[in-house]
């Protein structure tokens, strides 16, 4: 079974503070993303990357940074928190080369104060 | 505007009962996913389905591409279905759009 595992489950900030979110995949996996989930908007990607030390921007980039220090490992970064950041935070795995099935950690729910 | 439409929004049936969940999409796809959010909110894929149709147990995914349309059919709905149903489109590679989702409810 394929496994995502998020850290924190569940966090509460200052504002301007830094966050980091962390994500680690033990499915091999070449792609991870970053989404955030807002009542009303769904989820929405933020970034994603498909090889160790490279990302990419996704929809919604503006506010956060990431990481990929390694295949297994993908960070969501905010430098300076937001009240606006506060949301449920997913990152995902895919196996692109073959079925594209993309699967979920348990999600990190962010609360800035 | 937004690329994917879930309909309905909400759905509350009788244990036994069936449901059709509709996914409309306006751009081309490449592929297009179905998940169940639990109510606690996890994420599970149900389908990984770009073309035709799917079964899995009590579920059926059907896409439809020339109709930019996708829909979930719930067979003999049980309590335990209740949760939120997402679909998502990849209008291109690698990105993932999501549509707001139905929530569906199921009573015994």
């Amino acid at each position: 079974e394929a496994a995502v595992t998020q850290s924190p489950r569940s966090k509460v900030a200052v504002t301007g503070g830094k966050v980091t979110l962390s994500c680690h995949q033990t499915n091999n996996h070449d792609y991870m993303y970053w989404y955030r989930q807002d009542t009303g908007h769904g989820l929405r990607l933020i970034h994603y990357s498909y090889v160790a030390d490279s990302t990419e921007k996704g929809d919604i980039p503006d506010g956060y940074k990431a990481s990929r220090p390694s295949q297994e490992n993908f960070s969501l970064i905010l430098e300076l928190a937001s009240l606006s950041q506060t949301a449920v935070y997913f990152c995902a795995s895919s196996d692109r080369a073959n079925t594209g099935q993309l699967y979920f950690g348990e999600g990190s729910k962010l609360t800035v104060l | 505007g937004q690329q994917v439409q879930q309909s309905p929004a909400s759905l509350v049936l009788q244990e036994g009962e069936n449901a059709e969940l509709q996914c409309n999409f306006s751009t081309s796809l490449n592929s297009m996913q179905w998940f169940y959010q639990r109510p606690g909110g996890s994420l599970v894929s149900l389908f990984y389905n770009p073309s035709g149709t799917k079964h899995s147990g009590r579920l059926t995914s059907t896409t439809v591409i020339k109709e930019r349309r996708s829909s979930l059919h719930i067979s003999s709905s049980q309590t335990t279905d209740s949760g939120t149903y997402l679909c998502a489109l990849e209008p291109g590679y690698n990105k993932l759009t999501f549509g707001k989702g139905t929530v569906l409810l199921v009573s015994p």
